[in-house]
């Protein structure tokens, strides 16, 4: 199975900061990377796709990045609204896999 | 618009099974890849499986940890996907969530909102 690492486990920062996320997997994924965000309570919300393909209506200060095994989700101008959990995923192979989540804070 | 619905979510004995429902609309349910996720309490998400579209035969993957457990299977006549669990344990207990892939393609766009699965005595 392949082992996706997120990075850093929680974060704090302020209104108008830069935020970044780092997903390390255990072997290569071609760029079958995806991003959710998830508010306490809710379902996921799809972020972005193929390591940088953002869902339609998603705001353009969330972006992707990456290749081989290292993927970043960026979040240029942090707002309120962004305070939740950041999940990486792999669909490169079967099982799909998740990183372990990272928690954004707002200061 | 694109919609999932889960339901018969409940509490259920440890040994006991359930079947979850997963109602769809918006879309033409045989095109798509369907996947059960679920999240245990405070923890992270972990996939299931998945049903293939019609094109692919509607062909079923799973996780090893569920393979002998669960079965995912799909009325299109109902526009419905169900989660079959067998020998539920209290690990099991989460929020189990359908999850839509586009057409043609492998990632997740929709999710449903979820339902709760307590396995308790």
């Amino acid at each position: 199975d392949i082992q996706m690492t997120q990075s850093p486990s929680s974060v704090s920062a302020s209104v108008g900061d830069r935020v970044t996320i780092t997903c390390r997997a255990s072997q290569g994924i071609r760029n079958f990377l995806a991003w959710f965000q998830q508010k306490p309570g809710k379902a996921p919300k799809s972020l972005i796709y193929a390591s940088s393909s953002l869902h339609s209506g998603v705001p353009s200060r969330f972006s992707g990045s990456g290749s081989g095994t290292d993927y970043t989700l960026t979040i240029t101008s942090l707002q309120p609204d962004d305070s939740a959990t950041y999940f990486c995923q792999q669909y490169d192979s079967f099982p799909l896999t998740f990183g372990g989540g990272t928690r954004v804070a707002i200061k | 618009e694109v919609q999932l619905v889960e339901s018969g979510g409940g509490l259920v004995q440890p040994g006991g099974s359930l079947r979850l429902s997963c109602a769809v609309s918006g879309f033409t349910f045989s095109d798509h890849y369907i996947d059960w996720v679920r999240q245990a309490p405070g923890k992270g998400l972990e996939w299931v499986g998945r049903t293939r579209s019609k094109t692919r035969s509607y062909t079923t993957e799973y996780a090893a940890s569920f393979k002998d457990r669960f079965t995912i299977s799909r009325d299109n006549s109902m526009n419905s996907l169900f989660l079959q669990m067998n020998s539920l344990q209290t690990e099991d207990t989460a929020v189990y969530y359908c999850v839509r892939s586009p057409y043609n393609n492998y990632y997740f766009d929709y999710w449903g909102q979820g339902t709760l699965v307590t396995v308790s005595s």
